[in-house]
């Protein structure tokens, strides 16, 4: 067990629709990641969170918004969802604002199927 | 820009067999690596890391990877594999000077033969 929690671990919807999925980080860690895993484009970056203010952006469309509360957890949204948003999403979290000289502990990810 | 190739799509070895995964980065900058596994319905380990310092570092489980600048690669390795190994394993890179964001290769999936 990370000590990373992602609620929910399974997610179906309809296109067009909004999801939110959820990360709570291990505790005392200030860094949120989120990634994307999917067949086609492998694991990407997403978006990066320190202490709830957003630190570094990948691959994220338009569509897609995080965000990093008070508490440090993290929720990322997802909206107009079309097919190809159907992927594996992981959240880690790290102690720093670099995994230079820490590491990155990954939740066990939130499966979305857009049907 | 960067990016990280695994060559190996699918690797299976026997029981017992020595194991070595392959990775290539390309990275202008000195990089900083990483070896992660992740087994069905699981999420991703870390098995090792490398900063800087000695090219042959040592991991969980009895992996160790070396970092061959000329080469680019950063190949992990374990002299006996277990059962329980089976998995995916990927190779990543900290793609700016903070080692935050990784980039990951497309993963390496192991299978292990009685």
């Amino acid at each position: 067990d990370s000590g990373v929690t992602q609620t929910p671990k399974h997610l179906i919807t309809a296109t067009g629709q909004r999801v939110t999925l959820r990360c709570s980080p291990r505790s005392g860690d200030l860094s949120v990641y989120w990634y994307q895993q999917s067949l086609d484009q492998g694991l990407q970056f997403l978006i990066q969170y320190y202490n709830g203010e957003e630190r570094a952006k990948g691959n994220i469309l338009e569509r897609f918004s995080a965000q990093q509360f008070p508490d440090l957890h993290s929720e990322l949204n997802l909206s107009s969802l079309e097919l190809g948003d159907s992927a594996l999403y992981f959240c880690a979290s790290s102690a720093l604002g670099r995994t230079v000289n820490t590491e990155a502990f990954f939740g066990q990810g939130t499966r979305l199927t857009v049907v | 820009a960067q990016s990280v190739t695994q060559p190996d799509i699918h690797i299976t070895v026997s029981e017992g067999a020595s194991l070595e995964l392959r990775c290539n980065y390309s990275y202008g900058a000195t990089p900083y690596l990483f070896w992660y596994v992740q087994s069905p319905g699981q999420g991703l380990q870390l098995l090792l890391k490398y900063f800087s310092g000695d090219t042959l570092v040592q991991g969980i489980k009895g992996f160790e990877a070396e970092f061959k600048r000329s080469q680019s690669s950063f190949n992990l390795r374990k002299p006996s594999v277990h059962w329980s190994d089976a998995a995916e394993y990927f190779c990543a890179v900290g793609a700016d000077n903070q080692g935050v964001k990784l980039i990951f290769g497309q993963g390496t999936e192991l299978s292990v033969k009685p």
